[in-house]
Order: structure tokens, then sequence, then C-alpha cells
């Protein structure tokens, strides 16, 4: 079974600044996804990014940005240039490759940015 | 946004009441999945469907039903419903193969 851990139930950031938040996992699998998922108030689920743990390169996608660490089994996501909608709940979830898609969720970190 | 739906996106209802909560996506995707989260917390997966006539209970043991009868419909079903299972459950879907779920916006219930 695969665990997930988020030590930062709540984090907050000035505007415009920059923020980690991070994430843990344990697994015996050594092929998966990892993901970051931001859920505003109120509002959907999204996908923020996504890594492939076979790809060495970290993903980025425009602002946000992840530190893989395979052996370590870390990743956190940087988000920078913080902007008044990033406030929300940010969930990092594991999936391993032969799971069809099953998310393993960590307890999520409440983002919030203040102007 | 994903082209996921979910009704009732608030239901209040009493305890002993049956209750479905509605999930429609129009992406064709094959596998969809019911999470449930409680307020601040993780979300944990009750059920999981790879297709028609597919359905399979998830990590979480849940009294509630689901069924798959066609591809862009998985209804979730309490028949007697209790405050145990105040909630927010959401619906999901991906693709068969891919590894993107895409979430639909929740359905809060409170049972009183």
């Amino acid at each position: 079974a695969q665990t997930v851990t988020q030590s930062q139930p709540e984090m907050s950031v000035q505007e415009a600044e920059t923020v980690t938040l991070s994430c843990t996992y344990d697994t015996s699998e050594n092929n998966y996804y990892l993901f970051w998922y931001k859920q505003p108030p109120s509002r959907q689920m999204i996908l923020v990014i996504r890594q492939e743990a076979y790809k060495q390169q970290n993903a980025t996608e425009n602002r946000f940005s992840v530190n893989f660490q395979k052996a370590a089994k870390s990743f956190s996501l940087k988000i920078s240039d913080s902007q008044l909608g990033d406030t929300a709940m940010y969930f990092c979830a594991f999936a391993a490759y032969n799971a069809g898609n099953m998310l393993t969720f960590g307890g999520g970190t409440r983002l919030m940015v203040k102007p | 946004e994903a082209d996921i739906y979910q009704t009732p996106r608030y239901l209040v209802i009493g305890t002993g009441k049956k209750i479905t909560l509605e999930c429609s996506q129009t992406m064709g995707h094959d596998k969809m999945y019911w999470y449930q989260q409680d307020p601040g917390m993780e979300l944990h997966l009750i059920h999981y469907s790879y297709g028609v006539n597919s359905t399979e209970k998830g990590d979480l043991s849940s009294e509630s039903t689901v069924s798959r009868i066609r591809t862009e419909h998985f209804p979730l079903t309490l028949e007697s419903a209790r405050p145990s299972h105040t909630s927010q459950y959401l619906c999901a879907s991906s693709v068969a193969g891919g590894n993107t779920i895409y979430f639909g916006e929740g359905s809060w219930l409170t049972v009183v």
C-alpha cells in the first residue's frame, strides 16, 4: 500500500513571491505517477502538474514546477510569482502504473496568497 | 475545466432518507470514480468502474452503492442516509490507459 504525506496543513505567501509545498510518499513500486491537484474553495479539483517516476527531469507548467527526488521519495511543488487565484487546497497524489489510475492522496495543504 | 457534472451540488436531508448523487461526463471516458472527502481532509476512493456494468469497491468502505448502465453516467446511492454519511462526494473520470483524472465539482451532503 502507498502512503502520501503532506506535512504542512496550512501555508501563506505574499502575492508575487515564491512558495514551496512539501510532499513525501512511501511505496514499494518502481513505476508510478505523482500529481499535484488544486482545489479552490467550492470549486472543481484540477490537475496542476504531473510527473512520471521514470523521468529524471522535473516537470514544469508555467509558474508551477516540482522537485522530484525519487530516492528520497519526495515531490515538492514550487509556485513562483504567486497570484491571488492560487489560493486553494493543494493535494499531492500517487498512482502506481499498474493501479489503473487509483490515486492515493495526501492530507492537503491549504495555501493562502495574501495581497 | 473538465466536462464532468455532479448534481446536486449541495443537499441537506433527514436521517433514513434515500438519496442518489448524480454524475455525468461527456468526454467518453471509460473509467469513473467516486471519492469521499471530509472537510479539509484527503480524498478516499469509495467506488470505481472500468466501464459499463463494471463496479468495484475502493479503499474506503462505504455503505453507498453505484451503478454503471451507461458510459457517461455513474450515480451513487445511499439507501438510508445517516449523519455519519455527511461529507463531500467527488466524482471523477479518466480514459482507459490514461493517467490524468478529471474531477467534478463535488456534492456536499449533510444528513441531519
